[in-house]
């Protein structure tokens, strides 16, 4: 396609519940980001993947979160056992990247998000 | 401890009058930095990016201005339409580095 697409874009969940949001970045870009906008607040990195390694899982909240992306494409964000401070809008973002040491800076491109809410 | 700083949660402004948005960072090993404009239930679009190389870049009504030394970057978008309310995120990064921090956002209203 030709922009970053996640699904679902809302998703209601219960308490306790699991989930798996999903991100399928703009073909050819190497770099995968996920981020979090809780209600009424900015964009809190949660993860980068550089091909399908994660150099930087610093802000990932607890260990509750994991994400893993396969093929250089698709990217998938689990959050398990659901509490109610995890419902906020999950935005997934892809760009080129030329290596870490390239002068290249690439904007990244985001999707529409998934909009959690936890019951 | 957040890295990128913008103070102004909202600005109002009258269409076709300037607007300026303001950003501050700590991180003096930021050298390339990044505009975004959020529309509700959209995600973040690029706007505008400068490299610590230069102090000024223009694309349109928008023009970004950086100040290194005292670690501020702005936003100028002139004339201000009524489309251009939305969000806007300050980002930062190292080049060699890929993790972009954004900032907290301010939220613009052009009154028509």
């Amino acid at each position: 396609g030709a922009g970053v697409s996640q699904s679902p874009s809302n998703k209601v969940t219960e308490k306790g519940k699991d989930v798996e949001l999903r991100c399928d970045p703009i073909s050819g870009h190497t770099a995968l980001y996920w981020y979090r906008q809780r209600l009424g607040q900015g964009l809190e990195f949660l993860i980068y993947f550089q091909g399908n390694s994660a150099p930087d899982k610093s802000g990932l909240p607890s260990d509750r979160f994991s994400a893993e992306r396969t093929g250089e494409s698709v990217s998938t964000l689990t959050i398990q056992r659901t509490q109610q401070e995890d419902s906020a809008v999950y935005l997934c973002a892809s760009s080129l990247l030329l290596g870490t040491r390239s002068s290249y800076n690439s904007p990244l491109h985001f999707g529409n998000g998934t909009r959690l809410t936890v019951t | 401890d957040q890295q990128v700083k913008q103070n102004s949660p909202s600005l109002s402004v009258q269409e076709g009058r300037i607007s300026i948005l303001n950003c501050d960072y700590t991180n003096s090993m930021f050298d390339y930095f990044l505009w975004y404009k959020k529309y509700p239930a959209e995600g973040p679009t690029f706007l505008i990016s400068i490299s610590s190389i230069k102090d000024k870049n223009e694309d349109g009504r928008f023009t970004v201005f950086l100040n290194k030394s005292a670690k501020h970057l702005s936003l100028h978008i002139v004339p201000s339409q009524p489309g251009d309310s939305a969000v806007y995120f300050c980002a930062a990064k190292e080049t060699s580095y890929d993790k972009v921090i954004f900032g907290p956002g301010t939220s613009l209203s052009v009154i028509p």
